[in-house]
């Protein structure tokens, strides 16, 4: 059974600076791997997604990193902003295709500090 | 465009009580639907997925059941709603067509239980 889980719980950083958010998954034959982002009681927003055959994956100050093999995925976050202020969820389908449920870490609350 | 329409935004209902979530999705058709709950301290948990109308997929045994009427509206129900049913619930839905599996969420319910 695939687990995934996010690494700092919390993150503090001061505006400006370049940051990384880690992901990892137990089991490595993963069909993609999905970089949500939620803001305070709001729903979930897709940032990026990574197919299995990518190595990475970049839109705007964001870039997603795989690395199969070790099972592990990051979200870089380039010049950081006080908007950029929020929880961010990495998640991969339970099964080895495309259409099954996704199984989600538990997040980053990642906060800015201007 | 598609969207997807959840309500209501927030629920207060007391111990014992009935429970009914909406959520539709407009601009495609057969969609994957999907209910997810996300606990306080816990990471997003799937509750129930449907391919198709009245055909539900259970991830979790709980207090809860969910419907699909028609192709799109997904319902979330409980007859007896308990303490540990207060979260966040969020509904989702994919293109069944697309196999990258991209999930697309509405604004959540945020549900408190007394």
């Amino acid at each position: 059974k695939q687990e995934v889980t996010q690494i700092p719980a919390a993150l503090s950083v001061p505006e400006g600076e370049n940051l990384v958010l880690n992901c990892s998954f137990t089991d490595s034959a993963i069909y993609n791997l999905q970089w949500f982002r939620q803001d305070p009681g709001k729903g979930l927003t897709s940032l990026l997604l990574i197919q299995s055959s990518q190595r990475e994956q970049t839109s705007g100050r964001l870039n997603a990193s795989l690395d199969k093999s070790s099972g592990r995925s990051t979200l870089y976050i380039a010049a950081s902003q006080p908007g950029d202020s929020a929880t961010y969820l990495c998640a991969t389908p339970g099964s080895h295709s495309g259409n099954t449920p996704l199984v989600f870490g538990k997040g980053t609350r990642l906060s800015v500090i201007a | 465009s598609q969207t997807i329409h959840q309500w209501p935004a927030t629920l207060v209902q007391p111990v014992g009580s009935p429970l009914s979530l909406e959520c539709t999705v407009e601009g495609t058709s057969n969609p994957n639907l999907y209910w997810y709950r996300q606990a306080a301290g816990r990471g997003l948990q799937l509750l129930f997925y449907s391919v198709g109308i009245g055909q539900i997929s259970s991830e979790v045994p709980q207090n809860l059941s969910a419907s699909r009427p028609q192709d799109r509206q997904f319902i979330l129900s409980s007859k007896k709603l308990l303490l540990s049913d207060s979260g966040f619930y969020l509904c989702a839905w994919s293109p069944a067509w697309d196999s990258k599996n991209i999930q697309y969420f509405g604004a959540g319910t945020r549900l408190s239980v007394l």
